[in-house]
């Protein structure tokens, strides 16, 4: 059981906006990954909202509440992957993955 | 643009060890942290372990006494050792260049298969 929490899956339609959640990520220095199946997972945000290199500007990284927050505006079907967050644990010295959200473009 | 690529045997038989390598081109592989993280069939990403390259490491407490990170920068490489393996050790093994809390995982390689099985 991880310390993050994220939604097993989301979907929304091209053109949609739409916000990914990371519970237990707010007080956290919090990262955000991209995963297409078959390809390795990209680096979108550190520090919950810093872009990493290359980043399309349609994706931003915030919090809300407790929680950690990705959105995505103007939704693409290539934004159709697993997203997920990751904290650098000190207390456990380590890395922490959330269980992933996968978005599905209709 | 540093760029990472994984390598070993896709197979490995049951109560046999593991054994990848990572080879770091294009960027020094000096003045870094590297993690070794997987993923098995149809679930999350799982992190495994990291070593800075002056040799130190740290393991996930769920595998530490199975596993074990080297590094050598004279080649740019390091290393990922997982003994008596058994099926549910078969995964996606991804290695990255690990900037902890202050950049994250920032760069990946492509990853490789490896399947545990008689």
């Amino acid at each position: 059981q991880s310390v993050l929490t994220q939604p097993a899956s989301v979907s929304g339609a091209p053109g949609q906006r739409i916000t990914l959640s990371c519970s237990g990520g707010a007080d956290k220095a919090v990262t955000w990954y991209q995963h297409v199946p078959g390809k390795p997972p990209k680096l979108l945000f550190y520090y919950g909202n810093v872009p990493a290199s290359g980043v399309s500007h349609r994706f931003s990284g915030s919090k809300s509440g407790t929680s950690a927050s990705l959105a995505i505006s103007g939704l693409q079907s290539e934004d159709e992957a697993d997203y997920y967050c990751a904290i650098w644990d000190d207390s456990l010295n380590g890395w922490v993955f959330g269980g992933g959200t996968k978005l599905t473009v209709l | 643009q540093v760029r990472l690529q994984e390598s070993g045997p896709g197979l490995v038989k049951p109560s046999e060890t593991l054994s990848l390598t990572c080879t770091v081109s294009g960027g020094s592989i000096s003045s870094h942290y590297w993690s070794w993280i997987r993923q098995p069939p149809g679930k999350g990403l799982e992190w495994i372990g990291n070593i800075y390259y002056r040799g130190s490491t740290i393991y996930n407490a769920s595998l530490e006494g199975r596993v074990t990170i080297s590094v050598d920068t004279s080649k740019s490489k390091f290393f990922l050792n997982l003994t008596s393996v058994t099926a549910v050790d078969t995964a996606i093994y991804y290695c990255a260049r690990d900037g902890r809390k202050a950049s994250g995982l920032d760069s990946w390689g492509q990853g490789t298969l490896v399947a545990v099985s008689s």
